[in-house]
């Protein structure tokens, strides 16, 4: 149990372009998802929660106009990199929690390899 | 400043030893997870601590979760090539985000 998926998991695209990547909980209802990215050999930077049906909670320092993030279900979360640049080129993870276990477990996706040119 | 530390950052081994990774914080965790990551995937769930002073085992894998649940241990026993990765300790203290520590990478030299 407790399965999340992400697609897609590569996209190239050329500067100016926007981005949309899906994250879904695949077994279970997650009230809460969250947006990572990681760069080459550090660990995991937390952009934003997501709660469903409300607006997201960004870090300092993350756009929230250029990461867009829609919660629109229990089992849906999606990111656009809008307007994406070469020094967004990252790996963008997501994760989504069950409280229903009764612990602030995070499980994550399989992440999305961004490339932009 | 780190809410994690990981201690060590980086260790090589060869294949049949054992190790143990740390992580330590100032404050405490109602419980604490540890992941595995390889190279172009997401974190995998190795286990979660919830109790202070709490010891599980998963094969070759020991975890322990310090008494006053501020600080936790993975030891491996016998390591082999398919060990090597990055761990990732996290965890939620009491009142804060979810945090991740800056990780340990491992690799087991055959």
């Amino acid at each position: 149990g407790a399965v999340v998926s992400q697609h897609p998991s590569r996209v190239i695209c050329k500067s100016g372009t926007s981005v949309k990547i899906e994250c879904r909980s695949l077994d279970f209802q997650a009230t809460t998802m969250f947006w990572y990215r990681q760069f080459p050999k550090q660990s995991l930077m937390l952009m934003a929660t997501s709660n469903e049906g409300s607006k997201a909670t960004y870090e300092q320092g993350v756009e929230k106009d250029k990461f867009l993030i829609n919660h629109a279900s229990l089992t849906l979360s999606t990111l656009t990199v809008t307007s994406a640049h070469p020094e967004d080129s990252s790996f963008y993870i997501c994760s989504a929690s069950d409280r229903g276990r009764g612990t602030d477990t995070q499980y994550f996706g399989p992440g999305t390899r961004l490339t932009v040119l | 400043t780190q809410l994690l530390e990981q201690s060590p950052q980086f260790l090589s081994i060869q294949e049949g030893e054992n190790l143990t990774v740390y992580c330590n914080s100032s404050s405490v965790f109602s419980s604490l997870q540890w992941y595995r990551q390889e190279p172009g995937e997401g974190p995998v769930l190795l286990v979660t601590v919830v109790t202070g002073g709490e010891v599980k085992k998963l094969k070759r894998l020991t975890f322990q979760f310090g008494d006053a649940r501020k600080d936790s241990s993975l030891h491996i026993t016998a390591a082999q090539p398919g060990d090597t990765g990055l761990y990732l300790c996290a965890g939620e203290p009491y009142g804060q985000n979810f945090v991740f520590g800056p990780g340990t990478r491992l690799s087991v030299l055959p």
